[in-house]
């Protein structure tokens, strides 16, 4: 298996552009979570989805953060308008119950906004 | 609210000492306790896990055991290498909610030769 994939791997932007991140989990898996990562705020969950339905979006920061779930295989995380603030690495990870909830995590996306 | 603790970094050791990193985890039930590694540049990897009291996760010469009576799941190992230098994050999850975890802030181990 591929793994969780994730891109872009980097992305620089100027604040006030719209972001797209995606993430394709692992076939098979139904549970999608979407992480932020910053020195201040450490890890934060942000969004998961199981079977491409939102669970729990209450790590989501404010309205310009959304993300959405279309199918199985692909998940988008996007922020409209970018903020410096919003400056992070960004993890997509996936679970089953068939290996017990392990989530396994994709390299991240670093996102700059200048 | 269920939180995870950590031992504050860097740590810093020579080659072959004895390496502890503290966690511990205030939470309602029975959670699932993990420690991840996070490798500079990379993403997150499951280092080793734990699902009930007493349970001992052990993995690449790594340990923790889930001591509920001291709500604590402390990282050892006996002998670091320089190729253990990494980001270590100790984590908590429940079964009935996907495996969504909950992180301590990380701990930087800087293995010297």
């Amino acid at each position: 298996d591929a793994g969780v994939i994730q891109s872009p791997r980097h992305e620089v932007t100027e604040m006030g552009q719209e972001v797209t991140l995606r993430c394709k989990p692992i076939s098979g898996h139904d549970y999608l979570f979407w992480y932020r990562q910053t020195m201040m705020r450490g890890l934060e969950l942000l969004i998961y989805f199981n079977n491409n339905v939102p669970i729990d979006d209450s790590g989501m920061p404010e309205d310009r953060f959304s993300a959405k779930m279309p199918n199985a295989s692909f998940s988008t995380l996007k922020i409209q308008p970018s903020e410096p603030r919003d400056s992070a690495v960004y993890f997509c990870a996936s679970s089953s119950e068939r290996n017990m909830y392990e989530q396994y995590f994709g390299p991240g996306t670093r996102l700059t906004v200048t | 609210g269920n939180s995870v603790t950590q031992m504050e970094g860097p740590v810093t050791l020579s080659e072959e000492a004895f390496l502890t990193i503290n966690c511990t985890y205030t939470a309602t039930g029975y959670p699932s306790l993990f420690w991840y590694v996070q490798y500079p540049g990379e993403g997150l990897q499951l280092l080793l896990k734990a699902t009930k009291a007493d349970d001992k996760g052990s993995n690449k010469g790594f340990e923790a055991t889930y001591r509920k009576e001291t709500t604590s799941f402390h990282l050892e190992k006996g002998s670091v290498q320089v190729s253990d230098s990494a980001v270590y994050f100790c984590a908590l999850s429940y079964y009935n909610q996907g495996g969504k975890l909950i992180f301590g802030q990380g701990t930087e181990l800087s293995v010297k030769p």
